[in-house]
C-alpha cells in the first residue's frame, strides 16, 4: 500500500509565479513530514519539514501547509525560479525517523 | 566534512556476482539509513543503524542483502548473487538522533547506481 501519494507526475509553471505541489498520506502515525528536491544523478536534498502538530512552516520562498483532517500537505514555492526545476519528493516520518516517500513530482519552471 | 559520501558512484556487474557499496555519513551523525530507488519511484527504506546497532530491516531486504556498520561510522551494503531486479540507485542517508527522541532531517549521499547485466 502506498502510504504517501503524489498523484500528479509533473507540473509546469512560469517563472515568477507560484508552484503548488500536493501530497496525500494515509498513515496517521507520521510525526512529521518533509520535502526533498532531487536533481538527476544526485541524492535528494532536504528542503523543508513540518511537524504533525503544526499547520504551516515557512522558509524563504518555500512554505509547507499541513491539513491533518484531510491528510494532505502542500509545498508552495513563490516566486518560482528556473533553478527550482527538479523532482520533488514528499515524505512522512514516524518515531524511528525512517522516511516513507511518495513517487515524486517533476517541476518545470519556464523562463 | 562535506556531507554523506557513497562509493562507488556507479557499478555494473554480471548476474550472480556479489557487490559491496560503502557509505561514509556526516561525522557526528549517529543514525545511518539505506534506501533503494528505482525508476519512477521514490526512495524505499531498506534498513537503518543507530551507531553500530542495526535497528530495523525492511521486508524488501532479502537474505541476499546484508548491511553492517561495525564501528558506528561508515557502513557497507553487500548484495550476494545479484539479480537483474537489484538494478537500482542505492542511497545512504544520515541524521542525528538526540536524547529525548529528537531527530534532525536526513542528509542523503549521491547514491550508487547499480546495473546488473
Amino acid at each position: 500500500d502506498q502510504q504517501v501519494k503524489q498523484n500528479s507526475p509533473s507540473l509546469s509553471v512560469q517563472e515568477g509565479r507560484i508552484s503548488i505541489l500536493n501530497c496525500d498520506y494515509t498513515n496517521s502515525m507520521f510525526d512529521y513530514f518533509l520535502w526533498y528536491k532531487k536533481y538527476p544523478a544526485e541524492g535528494p536534498t532536504f528542503l523543508i519539514s513540518i511537524s504533525s502538530i503544526k499547520d504551516k512552516n515557512e522558509d524563504g520562498r518555500f512554505t509547507v501547509f499541513l491539513n491533518k483532517s484531510a491528510k494532505h500537505l502542500s509545498l508552495h514555492i513563490v516566486p518560482s525560479q528556473p533553478g527550482d526545476s527538479a523532482v520533488y519528493f514528499c515524505a512522512g516520518a514516524g518515531a524511528n525517523s525512517k522516511l516513507t516517500f511518495g513517487k515524486g513530482i517533476t517541476l518545470s519552471v519556464r523562463p | 566534512d562535506t556531507g554523506v559520501s557513497q562509493n562507488p558512484r556507479h557499478k555494473i556487474t554480471k548476474r550472480g556476482q556479489n557487490v559491496t557499496f560503502r557509505c561514509d555519513p556526516i561525522s557526528e551523525h549517529n543514525r545511518l539509513y539505506w534506501y533503494r530507488q528505482t525508476l519512477g519511484q521514490g526512495p524505499e527504506f531498506l534498513t537503518y543503524f543507530q551507531n553500530e546497532a542495526q535497528l530495523e530491516k525492511s521486508r524488501l531486504l532479502s537474505d541476499r542483502f546484508s548491511a553492517e556498520r561495525p564501528k558506528g561510522s561508515f557502513s557497507t551494503l553487500e548484495i550476494q548473487r545479484t539479480e537483474q531486479g537489484d538494478s537500482a540507485m542505492y542511497l545512504c542517508a544520515s541524521s542525528i538522533y538526540g536524547q529525548g527522541g529528537t531527530n534532525t532531517e536526513a542528509f542523503f549521499g549521491q547514491g550508487t547506481r547499480l546495473t546488473v547485466v
